[in-house]
């Protein structure tokens, strides 16, 4: 079954860039999400990246796949007070027809 | 479009007691989960609903955990008796069709637990 790691915290400055960063270790995980969850909220889906794909991007949002290292990460482009929340990297795991969540990385932003 | 609604949206019991959390599902969806996320950690996903049907409890501890979702809607988790690790947030969320990665899940709030 999939497992995934992920830091657990992240400190950055306003207006910079935000990169977080996830491992996993189903190599045959054909979809890979990164979910928000803002304090007392659910968790809102960000994006996703399928399997065949390297990089997907969408508005202030990178998502890079390394498939040979089973490593994914986020990058927020020019970080805002609003991107504070934890940010949970997960995988779909096949086998148990179930998305599988790491720990969530809380990123803060300093003014 | 009106989101995941859960409630009560806090609850604390004293360890032995029983306590039941409610979920309403976006309207139309097929499918409900039921996530436990305990503090520092991500949601894990205790059981899955296909309309009234079950698809996936195979971590829902049996033994004091029981879930419904009676005429395929709504749905509700109880817990008897509670345990103090049982402290945690109960998350449901809903998605339009079959388990698929391909399928947004929509979360709700959630209900903090507390067991004292």
């Amino acid at each position: 079954g999939e497992d995934v790691e992920q830091s657990l915290f992240l400190s950055v400055r306003e207006g910079d860039s935000s990169v977080i960063n996830c491992t996993y270790t189903d190599s045959s995980s054909t979809y890979l999400y990164w979910y928000k969850q803002e304090p007392g909220a659910g968790l809102q889906l960000l994006t996703y990246i399928f399997s065949n794909m390297d990089m997907k991007q969408d508005q202030r949002l990178t998502v890079l796949l390394n498939k040979k290292d089973k490593h994914l990460s986020l990058r927020i482009a020019d970080t805002q007070t609003g991107d504070s929340a934890i940010y949970f990297c997960a995988g779909w795991d096949s086998s148990a027809s179930k998305i599988i969540f790491g720990s969530g990385t809380r990123l803060s932003i300093r003014p | 479009e009106a989101g995941v609604a859960q409630s009560p949206r806090y609850k604390i019991i004293e360890k032995r007691q029983s306590v039941a959390f409610w979920c309403n599902p976006i309207s139309g969806h097929a499918t409900l989960y039921w996530y436990q996320q305990i503090l520092g950690q991500g949601p894990k996903l205790l059981i899955q609903f296909q309309n009234n049907g079950v698809v996936d409890d195979s971590q829902l501890p049996k033994d004091r955990f029981s879930a419904e979702r009676l005429k395929g809607v709504d749905s509700t988790l109880k817990i008897q008796p509670a345990k103090l690790e049982d402290s945690a947030v109960y998350l449901c969320a809903s998605s339009s069709g079959l388990a698929d990665p391909r399928e947004t899940q929509y979360f709700g709030p959630g209900t903090r637990l507390l067991v004292l």
